[in-house]
């Protein structure tokens, strides 16, 4: 069946960049994104990406598409401790109705001083 | 603009009660998603509403779960008969283009 899968955690200095992987199993998926979610709150659209590009950047966001491997990634460069937080990855595709996004399970991104 | 708005936020029930919660969209935003996130988990799909149409439920329970988006007010899940492993945060989205998905808040669900 479709999945999409992340590490659980990562832990970076304040300063240094992030990099958030995750593995989708659909070769059918038309977009991907990137959510962030704070303690109690609901999730954040970052950004995303249509499943013909390879690269999309905003401001401190790098989101890379591997699309034959599967991969997606997002870099957050010169990460601050208000970056951390949950950030999930998703993915929708054709056959499932427009908006029916599948998760991961989150990596939870710990960012020290 | 204000955002999704979801209310209440959080609902304590006992076993057998009834579960409603509210979600507003965002002003212009005429697609309605619900999703259920359990503990340490990622969001689970529920169902996809158009005004006053039910597009895909395919991830709704087949019994006790329901939902609606009216020509007026706000969309409404509703969870008849709770039991404890319904005991979870409930999100909603909405869209205008069915691209981007914007959350609210979520109502985190308590059956005790």
């Amino acid at each position: 069946g479709e999945d999409v899968e992340q590490s659980l955690f990562l832990s970076v200095r304040e300063g240094d960049s992030s990099v958030i992987n995750c593995t989708y199993t659909d070769s059918s998926s038309t977009y991907l994104y990137w959510y962030k979610q704070e303690p109690g709150a609901g999730l954040q659209l970052l950004t995303y990406i249509f499943s013909n590009m390879d690269m999309k950047q905003d401001q401190r966001l790098t989101v890379l598409l591997n699309k034959k491997d599967k991969h997606l990634s997002l870099r957050i460069a010169d990460t601050q401790t208000g970056d951390s937080a949950i950030y999930f990855c998703a993915e929708s595709n054709d056959r499932r109705s427009q908006g029916n996004l599948i998760f991961g399970k989150g990596t939870k991104l710990s960012v020290k001083p | 603009n204000a955002g999704v708005m979801q209310n209440p936020r959080h609902l304590v029930r006992r076993r057998g009660q009834e579960a409603r919660l509210r979600c507003s969209p965002m002003k212009g935003h005429s697609h309605v998603y619900w999703y259920r996130q359990l503990p340490e988990e990622g969001l689970k799909f529920m169902v996809y509403l158009q005004k006053e149409n039910i597009i895909d439920e395919s991830g709704m329970p087949k019994e006790r779960f329901s939902a609606e988006f009216p020509k007026e007010g706000p969309s409404i899940l509703r969870i008849q008969q709770v039991v404890r492993g319904d005991s979870a945060a409930y999100f909603c989205a909405s869209s205008d283009t069915g691209v981007e998905q914007y959350f609210g808040p979520g109502t985190r669900l308590t059956v005790t």
